[in-house]
């Protein structure tokens, strides 16, 4: 069974402040999707990374996927009360045809 | 908008009356997913399908839970039988094949079951 494991399970910080979280796995990940989720509301996709080492940004977001394609990192820099939400990784391992497996999520709180 | 929509957005329903919700994924997508998410937990993965076909099914989708898409374009998921446990929120997804790790999610269905 493959899991995924995300770090930490809560972050609450003031505005203007830069944060990591953390998405890990012992399994390779074929690919990994980052989610941003609000309260009572579908998940939102912000990014996908395929190869290992990659790193995508999107805006004060940087994305990493780990060189051996097990782990994936999202740092946010100055982070604003708009960034509040859940952050969910999901993986897909290939085999499954595109069903992807969730980590719990980081559920962070940017205070102003 | 030409996003995932799903209907209804919230369910009431008494334990043991059957329910039944609707997805409208993207227009282009052909495959089409359903997911379980409780609370403090990630969606957990029950069923896909790739055009009309149902090709994969979930242990956790047990012999209450069916879902259909008769014509390729719309889904339903039904719920028979319902038991305070499947109080969740039950989100649908599409996408592209060769393409289908980039899902898009709808925003769901809330049900409570009393």
């Amino acid at each position: 069974t493959q899991l995924l494991e995300q770090s930490p399970q809560f972050l609450s910080i003031q505005e203007g402040e830069n944060l990591t979280v953390y998405c890990n796995s012992s399994s390779v990940f074929s690919s990994l999707q980052w989610y941003r989720q609000e309260p009572g509301e579908g998940p939102v996709l912000l990014v996908t990374v395929v190869t290992g080492g990659e790193v995508k940004k999107l805006k004060r977001l940087t994305f990493q996927f780990g060189d051996a394609r097990k782990d994936s990192s999202l740092h946010i820099t100055a982070a604003q009360p708009g960034d509040t939400g859940l952050y969910l990784c999901a993986g897909d391992y290939g085999g499954s045809q595109g069903n992807l497996i969730f980590g719990k999520g980081t559920k962070l709180s940017v205070k102003p | 908008d030409t996003g995932v929509s799903q209907d209804p957005r919230h369910k009431i329903t008494k334990r043991g009356q059957n329910v039944t919700f609707r997805c409208d994924p993207i227009s282009e997508h052909n495959r089409l997913y359903w997911y379980r998410q409780t609370l403090g937990q990630g969606p957990e993965f029950l069923t896909y399908f790739q055009n009309e076909a149902q090709l994969e099914k979930s242990r956790l989708l047990s012999d209450r839970f069916s879902a259909e898409r008769p014509k390729g374009s719309f889904s339903t998921l039904e719920i028979q039988r319902t038991e305070q446990g499947d109080s969740a929120m039950y989100l649908c997804a599409s996408s592209l094949t060769g393409t289908s790790v980039e899902q898009y999610f709808g925003p769901g269905t809330r049900l409570t079951v009393t």
